[in-house]
């Protein structure tokens, strides 16, 4: 069974901070990751992607994948407000094609003002 | 403007009756997939296709049929046999090449009268 963790939350961070989001997936196979953000009553949005160990930025994003100890996380810099909302981790087994993807539950992500 | 647009919004159906859920993509993409996303639940995979006149069962196809006739529209009819099909639904279309991120339209609400 493969699986993508994550802690559904909420997990709270003042306006202003870092705040960081984990995900740990079970194929140590897997290819591709994927951060998407859901608001209340909306379809995700793609956040951000990872293929290669390290980190990648775009922005106030930070995506950062370990594939050793099969781990991915969002880092958000100077949160504000609007990013209150679930993120979703979402995984792509190895194997190729265009298959789906497998997701997590999703963190909710309060932000303080 | 490029993107992915499902129809309707909100869906009721009623006990015996099959109800069809529209997608349609001006993205020029090969692949096109249907989540089901139940509260506080990540996204399950459907069916998916990766090319006219082909489709694949996801993680939850039991319920469920497809097609894609053409490469803009992947149309999902949910069945009476479908038991449980109080959900959000939602569509997603990506490039044909593998790790390419995929793209969600605003998804269907459907529910029981």
């Amino acid at each position: 069974q493969k699986e993508v963790e994550q802690n559904s939350g909420p997990l709270s961070v003042p306006e202003g901070a870092i705040a960081s989001l984990n995900c740990t997936y079970s194929d140590r196979g897997s290819q591709s990751f994927f951060w998407y953000r859901q608001y209340s009553g909306k379809s995700p949005e793609l956040i951000m992607f990872i293929y290669s160990n390290g980190d990648k930025e775009d922005g106030r994003f930070t995506a950062q994948l370990n594939k050793a100890s099969q781990y991915v996380s969002l880092l958000i810099r100077d949160s504000q407000p609007s990013d209150s909302a679930t993120y979703l981790c979402a995984v792509k087994w190895s194997g190729g094609g265009a298959d789906g993807l497998t997701f997590g539950k999703g963190t909710h992500l309060i932000i303080q003002p | 403007d490029g993107g992915i647009t499902q129809s309707p919004k909100y869906l009721f159906r009623k006990e015996g009756q099959n109800v069809t859920l529209s997608c349609e993509q001006n993205l020029n993409h090969d692949a096109m997939y249907w989540y089901r996303q139940d509260p506080g639940q990540g996204l399950r995979l459907i069916y998916y296709s990766q090319i006219v006149n082909d489709f694949q069962k996801g993680d939850i196809a039991e319920g469920y049929s497809v097609s894609r006739e053409k490469k803009e529209s992947f149309p999902l009819t949910v069945t009476s046999a479908q038991k449980n099909p109080t959900a959000f639904y939602l569509c997603a279309s990506s490039q044909q090449i593998s790790n390419q991120p995929q793209h969600f339209g605003d998804g269907t609400r459907l529910s029981i009268l």
